[in-house]
């Protein structure tokens, strides 16, 4: 069945450090993909996303690109913050509305 | 622009009982979608309401059922509840434009203690 797997964490980084958690994914077709991010105690905010082949998602500073050929959709920052401490979830819909998450990577950002 | 609204934040219930969930999309979207998020994992689906019917549902028991309301609102039910059933349940809303409903927005969750 269609699948996300994400890198296991906790992921350290010193302040500026930059930042790649990796996401691979499992499915037929052409999924959308999607980074969602969840700070603690709160709900998932949609960080960023891409729709089709080779497409760029980015917000905030933090970039992904759709690659069809790796089934990869890996989240990268150039110089985090200490704000960035949160847990990071890539995700993948097949246009039936049912997401489908990895299992989270934790980032902390040490100042 | 309010986003998605739940309530309660914070729910604490016995083995056996019965609880409801409530969810308000995001303005001007139609679909509401609902999800389990056990402690340090990712949120499963449960299911999701368009029109007010279920249109999709998760690997969920029987005793997880919803409802949509005319105004787009939504309902989550457990029935019979289970200390597995203890998590953060997430709501999402989105619009269903031309059958797709990619781009799904959550709330801040309603936190479910069972004892």
């Amino acid at each position: 069945g269609d699948s996300v797997t994400q890198m296991e964490g906790p992921v350290t980084l010193s302040e500026e450090a930059f930042l790649t958690i990796n996401c691979t994914y499992t499915a037929t077709g052409y999924p959308s993909l999607f980074w969602y991010v969840q700070y603690p105690g709160e709900g998932l905010q949609l960080l960023l996303k891409a729709t089709k082949a080779d497409d760029k998602g980015s917000n905030k500073g933090f970039e992904a690109t759709y690659r069809k050929e790796t089934t990869s959709f890996h989240l990268e920052k150039g110089s985090v913050q200490v704000s960035d401490s949160a847990v990071y979830f890539c995700a993948l819909n097949k246009h039936t509305g049912k997401l489908i998450f990895g299992q989270g990577t934790t980032l902390q950002v040490k100042p | 622009d309010a986003g998605v609204t739940q309530s309660p934040t914070h729910l604490i219930k016995t083995r056996g009982q019965q609880v409801t969930l409530r969810c308000s999309p995001k303005s001007g979207h139609d679909t509401v979608s609902w999800y389990q998020q056990a402690l340090g994992q990712g949120p499963q689906f449960i299911f999701q309401y368009y029109e007010e019917e279920e249109r999709q549902r998760g690997n969920f028991p029987d005793r997880f059922s919803g409802h949509q309301f005319p105004n787009y609102s939504s309902e989550l039910n457990v029935n019979a509840l289970l200390l597995g059933d203890s998590a953060l349940y997430l709501c999402a809303s989105s619009l269903r434009t031309g059958g797709n409903t990619d781009t799904q927005y959550f709330g801040p969750g309603t936190r479910l203690t069972v004892l």
